[in-house]
């Protein structure tokens, strides 16, 4: 089945700063990737998401690229502020296989003021 | 619109006992998925449902299992409770297969 592997566990970065987390799939056939932030004891909520006919897509201070060919795909947070800091979670699911989402382990992101 | 709304948000259970998670989606969405969040195992999939059928369905035991209602509201029962199933059982709702899905908050089951 589908595997996703997420780097780094943990980072740190000063306020203004870029952060940059990876994520690497198994399936080739895997061929959306959304991503999501999870604050303290809150629910994970989606913050951006691509799908394997587009590269790279931005949303303001944030941009995902997707390379199929290596099979990894990346989250970039531009000029990080406090509120950033929260646990990324990357994942992966297949066409035809309905909802079903696989999961990166996560990083905390911390961002220092 | 109303978001993922999950049913209680805590429950304290016995080991042997069994429970029951409620979950309504947004308005609209057909398809609710389940998932156990725990922090050795992270986020993992134990089911969906579309249109009151499991579409799919993760590697957990039997013990897990689900069902749909015709207003797509879900609940997902866990018979003969375990310590290791103590987790954060989250629902997400998706309007239709591959779309955006949108969590609950999530219910906090604690196995004693």
């Amino acid at each position: 089945g589908e595997n996703v592997e997420q780097h780094p566990s943990t980072l740190s970065v000063q306020e203004g700063d870029s952060a940059v987390i990876k994520c690497t799939y198994s399936d080739s056939a895997s061929n959306y990737f959304p991503w999501y932030k999870q604050e303290l004891g809150k629910r994970p909520q989606l913050i951006i998401d691509i799908r394997s006919n587009v590269g790279e897509k931005k949303d303001q201070r944030i941009a995902v690229t997707l390379n199929k060919t290596a099979k990894h795909f990346s989250l970039h947070i531009t000029e990080t502020q406090p509120e950033d800091s929260a646990v990324y979670f990357c994942a992966a699911s297949i066409s035809g296989y309905g909802n079903k989402l696989v999961f990166g382990a996560g990083t905390i992101l911390r961002v220092k003021s | 619109k109303a978001g993922v709304t999950q049913t209680p948000r805590y429950l304290i259970k016995t080991r042997g006992q069994q429970v029951t998670l409620s979950c309504s989606p947004i308005s609209g969405h057909r398809s609710v998925s389940w998932y156990q969040q725990t922090p050795g195992q992270g986020l993992q999939f134990l089911f969906e449902y579309f249109s009151e059928t499991q579409r799919n369905k993760g590697n957990f035991p039997g013990r897990f299992s689900g069902r749909q209602f015709s207003n797509s509201r879900s609940e997902m029962n866990v018979s003969t409770l375990e310590l290791g199933d103590s987790a954060l059982y989250l629902c997400a709702s998706s309007q239709t297969g591959q779309a955006e899905a949108f969590f609950g908050q999530g219910t906090r089951l604690t196995v004693v």
